[in-house]
């Protein structure tokens, strides 16, 4: 089987740091990805790690640990624009051996002032 | 500017009728995803295709739902007869090739289509 786990709900203040975590179990896995959904809107690609380490893009970080099937992400200087919804996603290879992307149940941020 | 474009954007339909739900891919792209997206159970996949062919739909309920590419630049989900449960946003997401050379899996949504079964 497969799955992600990530917190449903976190709450942070502006201008602090805030990391979200992610678990996940899967055979043939590549890689895991982020991304961003504003209410109402289309989830939008943050950032992907493929290989151990952190990938730094402006405030957002992301780390993946491929031993330990985890990672997170990293928001920093928090801004109010940033409360949203953020999923993680694991490429990995699908039962009839092609590669897929399946997503986390999203962690829902709430800045607040 | 390319983008992925879904239609329609809302509807609202009875008990037992049919759905039709179309997505335009970006151009070149080809991987197409369908996803469902609902507050208890997230972003599910439904069904995914390269190159126009079906690759996996295990995700979708088979009596009632399909998923087609009848071309590289339309993919579809239908829903017949569709039910209040499938009430939820569908999502379309386009992508280059996932086993190329430095892939991401970076995926492009959709606005999203929102029914509503009543």
């Amino acid at each position: 089987g497969q799955s992600l786990e990530q917190p449903s709900e976190v709450t942070a203040v502006e201008g602090a740091i805030v990391q979200i975590n992610c678990t996940y179990q899967t055979s043939g896995f590549y890689g895991l990805s982020w991304y961003q959904q504003h209410d109402g809107g289309a989830p939008t690609f943050l950032s992907y790690n493929g290989l151990d380490g952190l990938e730094e893009t402006g405030r957002f970080s992301s780390f993946l640990s491929r031993s330990d099937s985890y990672g997170y992400l990293l928001l920093q200087e928090l801004q109010m624009k940033d409360s949203a919804s953020y999923f993680c996603a694991v490429r990995d290879r699908g039962s009839g051996g092609y590669q897929k992307v399946t997503f986390g149940i999203g962690t829902k941020l709430q800045v607040i002032p | 500017d390319a983008r992925v474009t879904q239609t329609p954007r809302h509807k609202v339909t009875e008990m037992g009728q049919e759905v039709t739900m179309r997505c335009q891919p970006i151009l070149g792209h080809n991987t197409v995803f369908w996803y469902r997206q609902t507050m208890m159970q997230g972003l599910e996949l439904l069904a995914y295709f390269r190159n126009r062919a079906p690759l996996d739909d295990s995700g979708m309920p088979k009596d009632r739902f399909s998923a087609e590419m009848p071309d590289a630049t339309l993919a579809t989900l239908k829903i017949q007869p569709s039910e209040p449960r499938d009430s939820a946003v569908y999502f379309c997401a386009s992508g280059p090739h996932l086993g190329g050379t430095g892939a991401t899996g970076e995926l492009f949504f959709g606005e999203g289509s929102r029914l509503t079964v009543l």
